[in-house]
């Protein structure tokens, strides 16, 4: 089956610092790849998403890079702010269902000035 | 702007009792979900919906149940609360289409005691 494991938290960086959140998958087919940010008393929305292998998705500063040879998709900032202290999620939707996300467990992500 | 709601931020309620949990959208969506979010477990899906009258058990069916009587409105109902029940629970839609996002509402915080 389709899973997705992310490294675990919590990852607690000073302002300007770099982040990487790594994040691996296992899926049938060619899945697309998500990241979602849940910021503090709110939901999940979409940061950025990848669709095919070499695929970039971008978003605020955030990229992720879709590496099919490595089954991966590790989410990067050169510079983080306070502001992007949130729980970050990597998901797929995989090509054999076009409605279900599968998720990892979640990387709550603090930055201190 | 996109929307989904839901019907309460927090809500407690007690054993045995049934409870409904209301989720709004107005984007049109053919495709609705219920998911729970435990820490270290990440989300879950609970049931979703790909048209009106149409469900489908998602990871973690047992102890719940949904309705969904008209396009924009996905119910979910526990009938008989039980306090491993206590959890955030999170309703998403999602357009059809392969590699479209799904939209997230804020979240109910449920507390069973």
């Amino acid at each position: 089956g389709n899973s997705v494991t992310q490294m675990e938290g919590p990852v607690t960086l000073s302002e300007e610092a770099f982040l990487t959140i790594n994040c691996t998958y296992t899926a049938t087919g060619y899945p697309s790849l998500f990241w979602y940010v849940q910021y503090p008393g709110e939901g999940l929305q979409l940061l950025l998403k990848a669709t095919k292998a070499d695929d970039k998705g971008s978003n605020k500063g955030f990229e992720a890079t879709y590496r099919k040879e490595t089954t991966s998709f590790h989410l990067e900032k050169g510079s983080v702010q306070v502001s992007d202290s949130a729980v970050y999620f990597c998901a797929l939707m995989s090509g054999g269902s076009n409605y279900k996300l599968t998720f990892g467990k979640g990387t709550l992500l603090t930055v201190n000035p | 702007d996109v929307k989904v709601t839901q019907s309460s931020r927090y809500l407690v309620k007690r054993t045995g009792e049934k409870v409904f949990l209301e989720c709004v959208q107005d984007m049109d969506h053919e495709n609705m979900f219920w998911y729970r979010q435990d820490p270290g477990l990440g989300l879950r899906l609970i049931y979703f919906s790909y048209d009106v009258k149409m469900k489908e058990k998602g990871d973690i069916p047992e102890g719940y149940s949904v309705s969904r009587e008209k396009k924009e409105r996905f119910s979910l109902i526990l009938e008989s609360a039980s306090t491993n029940q206590t959890s955030m629970y999170l309703c998403a839609s999602k357009p059809t289409g392969a590699y479209n996002e799904q939209f997230f509402g804020p979240g109910t915080r449920l507390t069973v005691l």
